[in-house]
């Protein structure tokens, strides 16, 4: 079944960029877009952004356009999302997640990484 | 931004009770909305897509109804694997979840 397996558990300083991986398998890495989504401890969901895997094309929720970077690369059905000026605040899980519009406009999430645990710590 | 408001925040149930969760938009959605289930320690799982629809593999005893700006998840008969936090997420206009209603004995 479609599995989405991320990089490890990391700890970073502040200001440091902290970078996650997600690799993709038993489908066509290229057909869906994977979003990123963090939880802070104790907290909800938040939503960070998306990245089309065909085309490179992305897009990021406002509160972190300038911070975050979302690549891919098809050869290995991996994506990356990188967050730069690193905060106690980002210290969170973070997911990535397969969108699955089942031929609407937008769509859900129905798969998702086990999550990275990405503290940030001096 | 639209806004994704549930009730309650913690919901206190015993196994076989028939538990409701709803979830309101800010702003209209039409049918765009989600429902996940979260386990502590775990990542989030797809139930409800189109406010209605029933994900593959998931119990029948889940269902989803409404339309904007209200919208419910109903869980008919409760299970102690139900026992998790709850999302509802809306994706009409990027992509927003719910605080999250947390279900506990």
């Amino acid at each position: 079944q479609v599995q989405l397996v991320q990089s490890g558990t990391e700890v970073w300083k502040p200001g440091a960029s902290a970078k996650v991986s997600c690799r993709a398998s038993e489908y066509t890495f290229t057909d869906f877009y994977i979003h990123w989504v963090r939880q802070a401890p104790g907290q909800g969901l938040e939503w960070m952004g998306w990245i089309n895997p065909d085309n490179g094309g992305a897009e990021f929720a406002q509160r972190f356009k300038g911070r975050v970077t979302m690549t891919r690369d098809s050869s290995i059905n991996t994506a990356y999302m990188e967050l730069s000026r690193l905060t106690s605040d980002d210290t969170a899980v973070y997911y990535c997640a397969r969108e699955n519009d089942y031929g609407d406009f937008r769509g859900s999430f129905d798969s998702w990484g086990q999550g990275t645990l990405v503290t940030v710590s001096s | 931004d639209i806004q994704m408001t549930q009730s309650p925040s913690t919901l206190s149930a015993s196994v076989g009770d028939r538990v409701t969760i709803t979830c309101r938009a800010s702003h209209f959605i039409s049918n765009s909305l989600a429902w996940y289930q979260q386990v502590p320690g775990k990542a989030p799982k797809l139930l409800i897509y189109r406010a209605s629809s029933l994900e593959s593999g998931v119990p029948s005893r889940f269902s989803g109804s409404g339309s904007g700006p209200e919208f419910t998840l109903t869980i008919s008969s409760l299970q102690p694997d139900d026992l998790a936090t709850y999302y509802c997420q809306q994706y009409h206009n990027f992509w927003t979840f719910g605080q999250g209603t947390k279900v506990e004995l």
